[in-house]
């Protein structure tokens, strides 16, 4: 199974755009890339995925290289609300036997 | 549309005792999973179900840890006896189906404490 690599913290200005990387550099062809987000005693939250093309949703933007080698988390304009655990996974084996495993993911704290 | 419900929220018991989580996934999600979240870390998966199959449980400790999905639909993990390196969060999470195309919606879990 593909793994994934982050920065265990980053910080991010309120009103900044917040670009969280992520290096899967084993990626496989048929693989996608996922991010979650997790604030504490939640559950992870689903925030976007993508195979190939860049991707744009009403939370953030994931913008994958072209060799799909690495990927980045932008939230454009991040809010207090949005420190959380932040997790980039890619899908296991086949998608019939899809599991996410996660990292240890990147912790964003957001400061006013 | 409502999310994915567990209950109990929060449970302490003491070693050796057993205990059950339950888990009403989002309406129309054939797959259920089963994950486990200790202090510090990323969720681990434990099972994964289709419909009411379990199609993967290899990271179960199937010697303490069952799991059951009836009518593909609710779920109930249980642990007999319990342990003190139990105490953890176990989430549930549903899916529409393959992973490929469907990501994962999970509930906010059962904090454990075994004493």
């Amino acid at each position: 199974d593909a793994k994934t690599t982050q920065p265990p913290s980053m910080d991010c200005a309120e009103g900044r755009a917040a670009n969280l990387p992520c290096n899967h550099s084993t990626i496989s062809g048929n693989e996608y890339v996922y991010w979650y987000r997790q604030i504490h005693s939640q559950g992870p939250q689903y925030i976007i995925h993508g195979l190939k093309n860049n991707e744009t949703n009403e939370m953030a933007s994931l913008i994958i290289t072209e060799d799909r080698k690495s990927s980045t988390l932008i939230l454009p304009h991040a809010t207090l609300r949005d420190t959380a655990v932040y997790y980039c996974i890619v899908s296991s084996g086949s998608s019939n036997t899809g599991k996410l495993i996660f990292g240890q993911g990147t912790t964003l704290q957001v400061k006013p | 549309e409502a999310g994915v419900v567990q209950s109990p929220r929060y449970k302490i018991i003491e070693k050796k005792q057993p205990v059950a989580f339950w888990c009403n996934p989002i309406s129309g999600h054939n797959t259920l999973y089963w994950y486990r979240q200790n202090l510090g870390q990323g969720p681990e998966l434990l099972i994964r179900y289709e419909n009411e199959e379990a199609v993967d449980d290899s990271q179960l400790p199937k010697d303490r840890f069952s799991a059951e999905r009836l009518k593909g639909v609710d779920s109930t993990l249980k642990i007999q006896p319990a342990e003190l390196g139990d105490s953890a969060v176990y989430l549930c999470a549903s899916s529409l189906g393959r992973q490929g195309s469907s990501p994962l919606h999970f509930g906010n879990g059962t904090r454990l404490t075994v004493t």
